[in-house]
């Protein structure tokens, strides 16, 4: 069955510091891959998506991912860390039938 | 409006009544879809629309739970005989095509949905 799995259920950062979110899919073809992110008490807002073409992708608000077909990772990453960056980030794909499969999640909590 | 609609925000019900959660979708957009956010489940897909008919039904979690989408638009989830479990956070999204594809899915707002 296909799965996406988020090994990190929170992590915590300093201010200014690099991030790496790790997302894991289970998949035959190439698939389609998004990061979505929830600040609290709000929809999901999408982030970034990888359909085709450049492994590495950019996104909104500073996020990039980058998709390694070998690895079945598509990790999330940010150089520079902000505190509005906290909030609930979510790795998801698309089922045969267009339902998304999300990860459990993790949660990014920022130290000043 | 510009983004995916729902109502009420907030709904809080007693055990046993039933319920009624209102999707309005993006205009021109053909796919809806309607998931549940609780505690400890994560984000759990319920079902999809394509147009007015759903193709999959797989996520809904009981009898108790029905849809409907009308004109290919707006759609309202049903909860029947309501059981503190429902508690959750109903979420609509919709997007230009269903299927596998690589349209993003836009969000709602979500109904915060507490049974008693």
């Amino acid at each position: 069955a296909q799965s996406v799995t988020q090994p990190d259920i929170h992590i915590t950062v300093s201010e200014g510091a690099s991030l790496e979110l790790r997302c894991n899919y289970s998949y035959g073809a190439t698939p389609y891959l998004f990061w979505y992110v929830q600040s609290p008490g709000q929809g999901l807002q999408l982030l970034l998506k990888y359909f085709s073409g450049d492994t590495l992708v950019q996104g909104i608000k500073g996020f990039e991912a980058e998709f390694k077909r070998s690895q079945s990772s598509f990790n999330l990453r940010k150089p520079s860390v902000h505190w509005s960056d906290a909030a609930e980030y979510f790795c998801a794909a698309p089922s045969n039938t267009g339902k998304l499969i999300f990860g459990q999640g993790t949660t990014l909590q920022v130290k000043p | 409006g510009a983004g995916v609609s729902q109502s009420p925000s907030n709904k809080v019900t007693e055990k046993g009544k039933d319920v009624e959660l209102r999707c309005d979708p993006i205009s021109g957009h053909t796919a809806l879809y309607w998931y549940r956010q609780s505690l400890g489940q994560g984000l759990e897909f319920l079902i999809y629309f394509q147009g007015n008919s759903a193709p999959d039904k797989s996520g809904l979690p009981s009898d108790r739970f029905s849809a409907e989408r009308t004109g290919g638009s707006v759609s309202t989830l049903t909860i029947q005989r309501t059981q503190q479990e429902d508690s959750a956070v109903y979420l609509c999204a919709s997007s230009l095509g269903g299927g596998v594809t690589h349209n993003e899915q836009f969000f709602g707002p979500g109904t915060r949905l507490t049974v008693l």
